[in-house]
């Protein structure tokens, strides 16, 4: 089946060790995005990649980076974790930018920082 | 700046009683909005979009702008129901679309 995988499903890591959470997708979409859920919020979009055209929100932390190499592949690099990092991260996927496409989430990836 | 409110964070219902999750947005263009639905140990997938005024699974919503709602209902509720449900509305904007999400609701159905 055509999918989002994300893994690892669980990661730690310490306070300030670098840590790069992973996505690939079969789906072949155009979009891919990486969210952000803490217990009991609303996701929230970190940013987004276009293509190989890369989206920030911009409240997003600069302590946050995104890779995209190639169509199948998304990585989401925290360089300096802190606690308040601690969330669950989400990658999805849309075939084309703009309305009504709808998104394809993968499992997650739940984050503890030490 | 949109916003999308779900005020019950969580709604438990007996089975086969009707079931309406609310949501609310606050949005000054016209909304694209969606619910999304997670069930246990799965992935956050799409239950249904206005624009296609459809019924899956049962559930319906309804987009009401003098309202601005757009709740989800089913007449009978059902225990594979049970589920974290989120409202999300879509923003189309300068070079960009913004999917906005809920909080989210859980939904429990009592046998």
């Amino acid at each position: 089946d055509a999918m989002v995988i994300q893994n690892p499903r669980y990661q730690v890591t310490q306070f300030g060790k670098p840590v790069t959470l992973s996505c690939s997708q079969t789906l072949n979409h155009n979009v891919m995005y990486w969210y952000q859920q803490k217990s009991s919020q609303a996701p929230k979009l970190l940013f987004h990649y276009y293509d190989k055209d890369f989206n920030n929100e911009a409240d997003t932390p600069d302590n946050f980076q995104s890779r995209r190499p190639n169509t199948s592949f998304c990585f989401l690099d925290i360089r300096s974790p802190g606690l308040g990092d601690a969330a669950m991260y989400l990658c999805a996927t849309s075939s084309f930018w703009g309305r009504l496409s709808p998104l394809h989430f993968g499992n997650g990836t739940r984050l503890t920082v030490t | 700046a949109q916003r999308v409110t779900q005020p019950e964070k969580l709604l438990s219902v007996f089975k086969g009683a009707p079931v309406e999750l609310k949501c609310n947005y606050s949005y000054s263009g016209s909304p694209e909005l969606f619910w999304y639905v997670q069930y246990s140990r799965q992935r956050l997938q799409l239950l249904l979009r206005h624009i296609s005024r459809e019924s899956i699974k049962g559930f319906t919503a309804d987009l009401n702008k003098g309202e601005t709602s757009f709740h989800l209902k089913k007449p009978f509720a059902q225990e594979e129901d049970s589920a974290m449900y989120y409202c999300a509305l879509g923003v189309s904007g300068a070079g960009s679309y913004q999917l906005t999400f809920g909080k989210g609701t859980k939904l429990s159905v009592i046998p």
